[in-house]
């Protein structure tokens, strides 16, 4: 079946801190991966996003590499700062079908 | 930008009470989809709709039912409320299979 894996939280930072959330999968096929963050009191937004083996999404200085052969999709960011504060969910669809799959989500507290 | 909109942002009702949340997107999506969101577990589907009057479950639908009786706006009813429905709901659209999922604010649901 599908699912997916993250790290369990919750993590907290310094600012200018190394961030890593780790997420594996598993899936029949090649599915999407995605990260979504969820900001206090808000909806999920896509934060980044990769759709074949190799791929590298990134966005907002937050980067993750789709491996297949790892079955991971690992999101890092090399200085974290307090505006990131927020949970971060991985996602997997599968190449077949419209179905998300998400982690259970990873909050984030980044302190000055 | 695509806008998903979620009827209330607060709500609360007493068991037994028959509960509407309503979503409409407004960029003509294809596909709409209910999420519940409770700690650490994630977001867990109820239910999906990839075209008008069409519904698909999800892994939770037990106690839950949907309409869509139009393509911009999408249902979620709970026909008795019961106090193991006290969540956020989440609504997500998205333009076709394999597309990112655009998320709404969100409702918190109190069943006293």
């Amino acid at each position: 079946g599908n699912s997916v894996t993250q790290m369990e939280g919750p993590v907290t930072l310094s600012e200018e801190a190394f961030l890593t959330i780790n997420c594996t999968y598993t899936a029949t096929g090649y599915p999407s991966l995605f990260w979504y963050v969820q900001y206090p009191g808000e909806g999920l937004q896509l934060l980044l996003k990769a759709t074949k083996a190799d791929d590298k999404g990134s966005n907002k200085g937050f980067e993750a590499t789709y491996r297949k052969e790892t079955t991971s999709f690992h999101l890092e960011k090399g200085s974290v700062q307090v505006s990131d504060s927020a949970v971060y969910f991985c996602a997997l669809e599968p190449n077949t079908g419209n179905q998300f799959y998400f982690g259970t989500g990873t909050s984030l507290t980044v302190i000055p | 930008d695509v806008k998903v909109t979620q009827s209330s942002r607060y709500l609360v009702k007493r068991t037994g009470e028959k509960v509407f949340l309503e979503c409409v997107q407004d960029m003509d999506h294809e596909n709409m989809f209910w999420y519940r969101q409770d700690p650490g577990l994630g977001l867990r589907l109820i239910y999906f709709s990839y075209d008008v009057k069409m519904k698909e479950k999800g892994d939770i639908p037990e106690g839950y039912s949907v309409s869509r009786e139009k393509k911009e706006r999408f249902s979620l009813i709970l026909e008795s409320a019961s106090t193991n429905q006290t969540s956020m709901y989440l609504c997500a659209s998205s333009f076709s299979d394999r597309a990112e999922q655009f998320f709404g604010p969100g409702t918190r649901l109190t069943v006293l």
